[in-house]
């Protein structure tokens, strides 16, 4: 069965410094795989998503992740944080059906001046 | 380029009420999806709908339901309200292949006293 396992349920980095957000995947078939990100009272809004290909993903607001096969993880990062990246982020593999995503418990990003 | 919009943004009953939920698919979109995030947890998938039908139900009890109109717009039902089914109600659309990006709309928040 698929699940999905984020390490670190709050993380907080300073403006400028690297974000990184871990995810680890179990998955009976080929994952597709995708980070979200929720701003506080709205909807997800999707980062970036992992198929089939190039297992280096790049994604909006300049955040990309690699998939590893090896190490079954798809570890989001960003080189430089700013504090409009302050959110929850959360880790999601598709189910074996292809039609629910199943995600994480999330992880809550801060960033401080 | 209209996305995933619900209705409405907060809702509060009581134990044993009934409720509605609503959503209208980003434009172009056939494929709804429902999912229930409780506070401090990553969603969890209720259904999802296609061509008007049921396609594929998660781990919730029949109290839930659900229906898609032939404009792709969908509803979600829940009877015989519980505490415990306070929470944020997210619709996602895709299209009808399995495996394409879900979007998601901004949620419909339901807090049962």
């Amino acid at each position: 069965a698929q699940s999905v396992t984020q390490l670190g349920s709050h993380v907080s980095v300073s403006e400028g410094a690297l974000v990184l957000l871990r995810c680890n995947y179990s998955s009976s078939v080929p994952p597709y795989l995708f980070w979200y990100v929720q701003y506080p009272n709205q909807g997800l809004q999707l980062l970036l998503k992992y198929t089939t290909g190039a297992t280096l993903v790049k994604g909006i607001n300049g955040f990309e992740a690699e998939f590893k096969k090896s190490e079954t993880s798809f570890h989001l990062t960003k080189p430089s944080a700013h504090m409009s990246d302050a959110a929850e982020y959360f880790c999601a593999v598709i189910n074996q059906a292809g039609t629910a995503l199943i995600f994480g418990k999330g992880t809550t990003l801060s960033v401080s001046s | 380029d209209a996305g995933v919009t619900q209705s409405p943004t907060h809702l509060i009953k009581t134990r044993g009420q009934q409720v509605t939920l609503r959503c209208s698919p980003k434009s172009g979109h056939d494929t709804v999806s429902w999912y229930q995030q409780a506070l401090g947890q990553g969603p969890q998938f209720i259904f999802q709908y296609y061509e008007e039908e049921e396609r594929q139900r998660g781990n919730f009890p029949d109290r839930f339901s659900g229906h898609q109109f032939p404009n792709y717009s969908s509803e979600l039902n829940v009877n015989a309200l519980l505490l415990g089914d306070s929470a944020l109600y997210l619709c996602a659309s895709s299209l009808g292949q399995i495996q394409e990006t879900q979007y998601f709309g901004p949620g419909t928040r339901l807090l049962v006293l």
